[in-house]
């Protein structure tokens, strides 16, 4: 099973600002098969980003991912009041189990 | 519109059984990979299973958590998923939501498996 580790838990971060989320697999994850989401209170997750660069549909270009092998990140690149949600990574390859993230929480400064 | 909507959520006492439903619009679900994730309370989001479609022999995976409790199963002619979940346990009180994974999240349906 490969295991998502995201860093850092807790952002803490001003409207304006970048923000620099981590993902770190214990083995090799094609790039192919590598999600970010954001979720909200009491809201399903939302796709942001798939085959770790790709944006999905209706997704602001201040979101971008990035990485390959073992190590991925997602960038904010200004901060808007609305992206301050937690985040999760996945891993959705064709061999099972498909693997999140435990999460990183992006909180206003 | 692309959808998915759960049902069939609710209270159930530990040992119990339910069945989950999730009705599909809007995309060619026969040609779609299927899964269920779930989210305790305060948690993390957590892999179920997924069904493969008819055309990918229509094959089945669990996580290990629920192997042998939970039976994924899918009626194409009805565009809708389905999740057996039987000797429930207080730890598989979630929400579960259905998704193709990445793409497409239905809204959840809130299982609570309390006496």
């Amino acid at each position: 099973e490969i295991v998502l580790t995201q860093s850092p838990g807790t952002l803490s971060l001003s409207p304006g600002e970048r923000g620099t989320l981590s993902c770190r697999a214990s083995q090799s994850v094609s790039s192919s098969y590598l999600a970010w989401y954001q979720q909200k209170p009491g809201q399903a997750p939302r796709l942001l980003i798939y085959g770790a660069s790709s944006r999905a549909t209706g997704i602001p270009d201040r979101f971008s991912g990035s990485g390959s092998g073992t190590d991925f990140t997602l960038t904010i690149s200004r901060l808007e009041p609305e992206d301050f949600a937690v985040y999760y990574c996945q891993q959705y390859g064709t061999s099972p189990p498909v693997t999140f993230g435990q999460g990183t929480r992006l909180e206003i400064k | 519109e692309v959808q998915l909507v759960e049902s069939g959520g609710g209270l159930v006492k530990p040992g119990g059984s339910l069945r989950l439903s999730c009705a599909a619009s809007g995309f060619t679900f026969s040609n779609t990979w299927m899964n269920w994730v779930r989210q305790a309370p305060g948690t993390g989001l957590e892999w179920v299973g997924r069904i493969k479609s008819k055309t990918d022999g229509e094959t089945t995976d669990y996580a290990a958590p629920v192997k042998g409790r939970f039976t994924i199963s899918r009626d194409d002619s009805k565009n809708t998923l389905y999740l057996q979940m039987n000797s429930l346990k207080n730890e598989d009180t979630a929400v579960y939501y259905c998704t193709t994974s990445p793409r497409i999240w239905g809204q959840g349906t809130l299982v609570t498996v309390s006496s």
